[in-house]
Order: C-alpha cells, then structure tokens, then sequence
C-alpha cells in the first residue's frame, strides 16, 4: 500500500523561507496534495500538483515534484507567523477518491 | 464554498459507552470519509461512504461502524468506546470525480475515560 513520509517538526525564522519535504512510494498517484491544518481547525487544502508537472507556484508556495525519486516538497517564501501550522502532504492510493496522508510537519515560525 | 459541519467540538464519553460522531455537508458530495488523527501517526481513514446505504472500510475499521441513510450526512458509531479511541475524528468530504480535493470539518476531539 501507500506509505507517505514526512519529518515531524520545523522551525523557521520569520521573513526566512520555509521547505518541507514529503517521499511517498505509490507511483501511480495523479493530483498530489498539500493540506494545512491551523491550531484547533480542520485541514485545509493549501495547494496541489498535477504528476505530470515538475514545479507549481503560487504566490508565496512553490510545490516541487521529483517523480522519479518520489518526492514532493513545499516551499514557502517570506515565512509569516500566520504560517505556523502542521502541514500535511497527500497521495491519493492508486484507484478511487482515498488519501493517504503523511504524519504532517509541525511548522513553527520564530520572530 | 464547501461546508461540512462535525455536531461537537469535544466529546467525554465513559468506556463501554455507544458513541455517535455525526457529520454533514452541503455540498451534495458522493463520497464522504472518516478520518482519526494521533500524534505521530497523522490522518488514518476509518470508513468511507460513495453513495447512500454504501459504505467500505478504510485502514483502521476496526471498533467502528458508519452509517449513510442521507446524502448528506454520514455518522460514525463507537459501538463500545474504549480509551485507545480517544482521538481527533475528522470528516471529510468530496464530489463524485477522481481525485478531487477532500474537504474537512474542523474535528470532534473524543476523550474516552
């Protein structure tokens, strides 16, 4: 089955950038997700990528794709006390609408 | 935007207690999903629905069942609560086509004592 890994803490300081790192090892996932889950809150989809890309930007967030090496991280840019979060990759399994997540990644941003 | 509603924020059940985790969406969504989160071990799927009076089981079905007699609601039931069920339960729904984005309510923190 599906096995998605992620470091479990990160500290950043405010204004730095941010990269958190995902490896997963179904490959025949399509859409690959980033979800963020604030303090107290549910999760929110943050953003995603298609397989066939390499790299999705948006705003602040770069998503970066290694097919080959199975591997998915998420950049921040000019990281916010706002963006302290735990931040959860997702692959979906081969067929149907199922995710599996990773443990998510704490991230806390120091002033 | 998507809505889905989870009835309690925090929930203290004692063990041995039927449990009933309710969960609805606005949405008009085919499949919804229940989810237990734990420290270290991020989001594992309990149960998901498809369509009404359907249901399968996900990676941890064990000491649960689901029930979907609407559209939009789908409940999670502990028939027995014990301590090793104290979790955060999330909802989660999506439309019908693949690989659409899960959308989540904000959790129903459960502590069985």
């Amino acid at each position: 089955g599906e096995d998605v890994e992620q470091s479990l803490f990160l500290s950043v300081r405010e204004g730095d950038s941010s990269v958190i790192n995902c490896t997963y090892t179904d490959s025949s996932s399509t859409y690959l997700y980033w979800y963020k889950q604030e303090p107290g809150a549910g999760l929110q989809l943050l953003t995603y990528i298609f397989s066939n890309m390499d790299m999705k930007q948006d705003q602040r967030l770069t998503v970066l794709l290694n097919k080959k090496d199975k591997h998915l991280s998420l950049r921040i840019a000019d990281t916010q006390t706002g963006d302290s979060a735990i931040y959860f990759c997702a692959v979906p399994k081969a067929a149907g609408n199922k995710l599996t997540f990773g443990g998510g990644t704490r991230v806390l941003v120091k002033p | 935007d998507v809505k889905v509603t989870q009835s309690s924020r925090y929930l203290v059940k004692r063990t041995g207690e039927k449990v009933f985790l309710e969960c609805v969406q606005d949405m008009d969504h085919e499949n919804m999903f229940w989810y237990r989160q734990d420290p270290g071990l991020g989001l594992r799927l309990i149960y998901f629905s498809y369509d009404v009076k359907m249901k399968e089981k996900g990676d941890i079905p064990e000491g649960y069942s689901v029930s979907r007699e609407k559209k939009e609601r789908f409940s999670l039931i502990l028939e027995s609560a014990s301590t090793n069920q104290t979790s955060m339960y999330l909802c989660a729904s999506t439309p019908g086509q693949a690989n659409s984005p899960l959308h989540f309510g904000n959790g129903t923190r459960l502590t069985v004592t």
